[in-house]
């Protein structure tokens, strides 16, 4: 919502540009992540994930990039549009039985693009 | 989108007060969580369910319960509420865990005054 703006690193770019968020990431266990999209006022919303195993997968106009040994994540949308600008989180998991599926959140990045 | 639905979206209430916030999904998802949102913090887990009657602690747990008494709602008690609670809090689902994503709710955007 409007109020997780406070303090969060911040993306500004032109339409059209290649936007990169980054992640640093904690637990050296965790073999699964997600990049979530969420818009003032609304719920996160699943835009690609990405398994340990791999070091890269792509999906429409996004890609992410995963570097195991610096525990490091990017997410970079090609032709950013201003439909785009929100406030993009990674997650990170531990995807073995003990876990439950729980997931821990990075702090997040505003994405504001410009016409 | 999937099937959560979260009520009220809203809600204002004095501190002292109890409060339930209620999680709906059509899913029948197996696990289900509940995270609060604040400026600075992220995302954080409150509770999560692993099944019917299957509750357990996250990360910041003080000062809530909750309750899952059927699969397709888990439900968030303040017993007491705080001016500290005031948040956003969101509820999740997933079907398996593992390597499957979560699905996020709309939020309840708590006031305690």
């Amino acid at each position: 919502g409007e109020s997780v703006g406070l303090h969060l690193p911040t993306l500004s770019v032109q339409e059209g540009d290649n936007s990169i968020i980054n992640c640093a990431y904690s637990n050296s266990a965790s073999d699964y992540f997600i990049w979530y999209k969420q818009e003032s006022g609304k719920g996160p919303q699943f835009i690609i994930d990405i398994r340990s195993n791999m070091d890269k997968r792509q999906g429409q106009r996004v890609t992410v990039l995963l570097n195991k040994t610096v525990k490091h994540l990017s997410l970079q949308i090609a032709a950013t549009q201003p439909g785009d600008s929100a406030v993009y989180f990674c997650a990170e998991r531990y995807a073995g039985g003990t876990s439950y599926g729980k997931l821990t959140f990075g702090q997040g990045t505003i994405l504001t693009v410009h016409p | 989108d999937a099937g959560i639905t979260q009520s009220p979206r809203h809600k204002v209430t004095e501190t002292g007060t109890p409060v339930t916030l209620r999680c709906h999904q059509t899913e029948n998802h197996r696990y289900m969580y509940w995270y609060r949102q604040d400026p600075g913090h992220g995302l954080r887990l409150i509770h999560y369910s692993y099944g019917v009657k299957d509750t357990d602690k996250g990360e910041v747990s003080d000062g809530y319960s909750v309750s899952r008494s059927k699969t397709e709602d888990f439900l968030l008690t303040l017993e007491s509420a705080t001016s500290s609670q005031t948040s956003v809090y969101f509820c999740a689902i997933t079907s398996a865990g593992g390597y499957s994503e979560a699905f996020f709710g709309q939020g309840t955007r708590l006031t305690v005054v």
